[in-house]
């Protein structure tokens, strides 16, 4: 069975500190792709980043940075220098080859203060 | 800009009169989705049409139905809402499945709310 966790139901920082959240997967596909969505209080989903299974390469956009490692089947996601405008839901997804579904985590929650 | 486009932005209806919630995109995608999402929850896909095929998840509703007229446009439609069927919902497109790797672009969500 495919499932994502994120064990991070609510995060709270003050701007500029850094701040990673968790995502672990599971599946027994060899091909599969993995995202991070961002929700902001307004609602929409914003696609921020995908991963091919095969492709273990860490990725750095901006204060953003993602850190997929197969081994332990994660794919973290780290914010540099946090912002206000960071708050919103994370949510990370899984979908497998040749499959329409994402199967999301139940998301984490960002606040970031002042 | 190319965009998916959802209407209205939050629509209010009573305990058991019909609505439909519309989407229309842009991007040209072979694929649209609709997604509930309830409060402090993940989005839970209902359906999916790739071009004119229609595909149900095995758990939604038969309350909840879909058309999609053309390649632009896609409905929700709830026959008969009940308190529970209060969320916002979300509607998505993508490219065919052997771009399996790219994104699904949301749009903005439709918030239902049930008298």
């Amino acid at each position: 069975a495919q499932k994502v966790t994120q064990a991070q139901t609510e995060i709270s920082v003050v701007e500029k500190e850094d701040v990673t959240l968790d995502c672990v997967y599971e599946t027994r596909d060899t091909t599969y792709y993995l995202f991070w969505y961002k929700q902001p209080p307004s609602g929409e989903l914003v696609f921020l980043i995908r991963r091919n299974s095969f492709d273990e390469q860490n990725e750095i956009s901006g204060r953003y940075s993602w850190n997929f490692q197969k081994s332990t089947s994660s794919f973290n996601f780290t914010i540099t220098a946090s912002q206000v405008v960071d708050s919103a839901v994370y949510f990370c997804a899984l979908r497998m080859d040749s499959s329409y579904k994402l199967i999301f985590g139940s998301g984490t929650r960002l606040l970031v203060r002042p | 800009d190319a965009m998916v486009i959802q209407n209205p932005r939050y629509q209010v209806t009573q305990f058991g009169k019909p609505v439909t919630l519309s989407c229309s995109q842009t991007l040209n995608h072979n694929v649209m989705y609709w997604y509930q999402q309830k409060s402090s929850q993940a989005p839970k896909l209902l359906f999916h049409y790739y071009d004119k095929d229609f595909n149900n998840e095995a758990d939604t509703p038969d309350n909840f139905q879909s058309r999609r007229p053309n390649t632009s446009f896609c409905f929700l439609d709830i026959r008969s809402p009940g308190l529970g069927d209060a969320a916002m919902y979300l509607c998505a497109t993508s490219r065919a499945p052997r771009d399996s790797n790219q994104p699904q672009h949301f749009g903005d969500g439709t918030r239902l709310s049930i008298l």
